[in-house]
């Protein structure tokens, strides 16, 4: 199973929108709605930002929202603060019965 | 509050062994399926292994299958992953997690795991 595939970095200034996409195949991302998000600070524990495509944790801002077009979904951050500077991974179900991860992108807020 | 532990990590030589624990508190850990994620140093997350909530059902990523074998035990609300055949490719900070929805939702801090001669 390949990673899914994501842009290495993304970077905004304070108070703008970002998105960062995620595609697989249709055995993947495009074939269920089990794509969850996760932002991931070096040295911690990985956070669930994002599941089922669309859906936010309790806890989670509601500043981070997810959608999914076909193969596919996307992350969005509207009004960037400096905490959100992270590395995000977009996750999905997929036909084999396992999971995969997308490659991971780093988020810069400038 | 959830509390997922991991331990057992270390440095192995290559074709060692090595058993991972994730102790679990703040939920109904019989209720839950459970994950094993890893990172390798400098790079991204990978799941590993999936397990239900009896032991009953198991799923392994293509590049573990044969060498770890997931298990729990819901009586002591512990998860395991026992690890053979390591090579310097499975030196990673491995994770447990809790399921939701096939997605990953509490996590513990991990366990370094370092396979080198």
């Amino acid at each position: 199973q390949s990673a899914l595939t994501q842009p290495a970095s993304v970077s905004g200034s304070p108070g703008q929108s970002i998105t960062i996409s995620c595609t697989g195949t249709s055995s993947d991302v495009g074939g269920y709605n089990y794509v969850s998000w996760y932002q991931h600070h070096p040295g911690k524990a990985p956070r669930l930002m994002i599941y089922d495509v669309t859906n936010r944790p309790s806890g989670v801002s509601n500043h981070f929202s997810g959608s999914k077009s076909g193969n596919t979904a996307s992350l969005t951050i509207s009004g960037l603060q400096a905490e959100d500077e992270a590395d995000y991974y977009c996750a999905s179900y997929t036909s084999s019965s396992t999971l995969v991860f997308g490659t991971g992108t780093k988020v810069t807020v400038l | 509050e959830v509390h997922l532990v991991e331990s057992g990590g270390g440095s192995v030589q290559p074709g060692g062994s090595l058993r991972l624990s994730c102790a679990a508190s703040g939920f109904t850990f019989s209720r839950n399926w459970m994950h094993w994620v890893r990172q390798a140093p400098g790079k991204g997350l990978v799941w590993v292994s999936r397990i239900n909530t009896d032991g009953s059902y198991t799923n392994y990523a293509d590049f573990v299958r044969g060498r770890f074998t997931i298990s729990r035990d819901n009586a002591k609300n512990t998860l395991f992953l026992q690890m053979n055949g390591l090579s310097a490719e499975d030196t990673a900070i491995y994770y447990c997690a809790t399921n939701r929805d096939h997605s990953f939702e509490y996590w513990g801090q991990g366990t370094l795991v370092t396979a080198s001669s």
